[in-house]
């Protein structure tokens, strides 16, 4: 069965640092990687995705993801973090339930506070 | 280009109750798919619509139910709500028709609340 594991629940930074926040997760295939963001009470809007080719990702907001395949992983990263970043985010794996039908499996979060 | 809406946007139900939740996918959209998140907790995958039928179904008791109508919208259905089914519904779509069944776009969610 497939699983994602983000290992940090909730994450300090200072406004102008930079912000990795890591992701694992167990898959038999090649996985479709997702990073989502939720601001409080509201839906998910996508981050960026990893399909397949260049393992170094760009999505919105200036945030990237390096897809590491030996080690599983599929960490964010943003160089230098803005105070509307904190928010709650949820690394995914899409699985293929057959004839392109698709579920997401999701990591239980990481909560982003930024210090001002 | 409307995205994905969801309504209503809070609900409040006592135990026992029967509640319906609504969906639109955004445009050109084929596929819903309906997500239950646990305050503190991740998404978790109730079951998918295509082509009016369920297609996958995640480890959710028949007590949820849904539905999927030509237009593609869909609805969610729980009857004999129980204080654990107190969540945020997430609606998601996407277009399976062109292999795109893994790219999915999230409606703002239904709070329900079950006393």
């Amino acid at each position: 069965a497939q699983s994602v594991t983000q290992p940090d629940i909730h994450i300090t930074v200072s406004e102008g640092a930079s912000l990795e926040l890591r992701c694992n997760y167990s898959y038999g295939a090649t996985p479709y990687l997702f990073w989502y963001v939720q601001s409080p009470g509201q839906g998910l809007q996508l981050l960026l995705k990893y399909f397949s080719g260049d393992t170094l990702v760009q999505g919105i907001k200036g945030f990237e993801a390096e897809f590491k395949r030996s080690q599983s992983s599929f960490n964010l990263r943003k160089p230098s973090v803005h105070w509307s970043d904190a928010a709650e985010y949820f690394c995914a794996v899409a699985r293929d339930s057959g004839a392109g039908s698709y579920q997401l499996t999701f990591g239980k979060g990481t909560k982003l506070s930024v210090i001002p | 280009d409307a995205g994905v809406t969801q309504s209503p946007t809070h609900l409040i139900k006592t135990r026992g109750q029967q509640v319906t939740l609504r969906c639109s996918p955004k445009s050109g959209h084929d596929t819903v798919s309906w997500y239950q998140q646990a305050l503190g907790q991740g998404p978790q995958f109730i079951f998918q619509y295509y082509e009016e039928e369920e297609r996958q179904r995640g480890n959710f008791p028949d007590r949820f139910s849904g539905h999927q109508y030509p237009n593609y919208s869909s609805e969610l259905n729980v009857n004999a709500l129980l204080l654990g089914d107190s969540a945020l519904y997430l609606c998601a779509s996407s277009l399976r028709v062109q292999g795109n069944g893994h790219e999915q776009y999230f409606g703002p969610g239904t709070r329900l609340t079950v006393t």
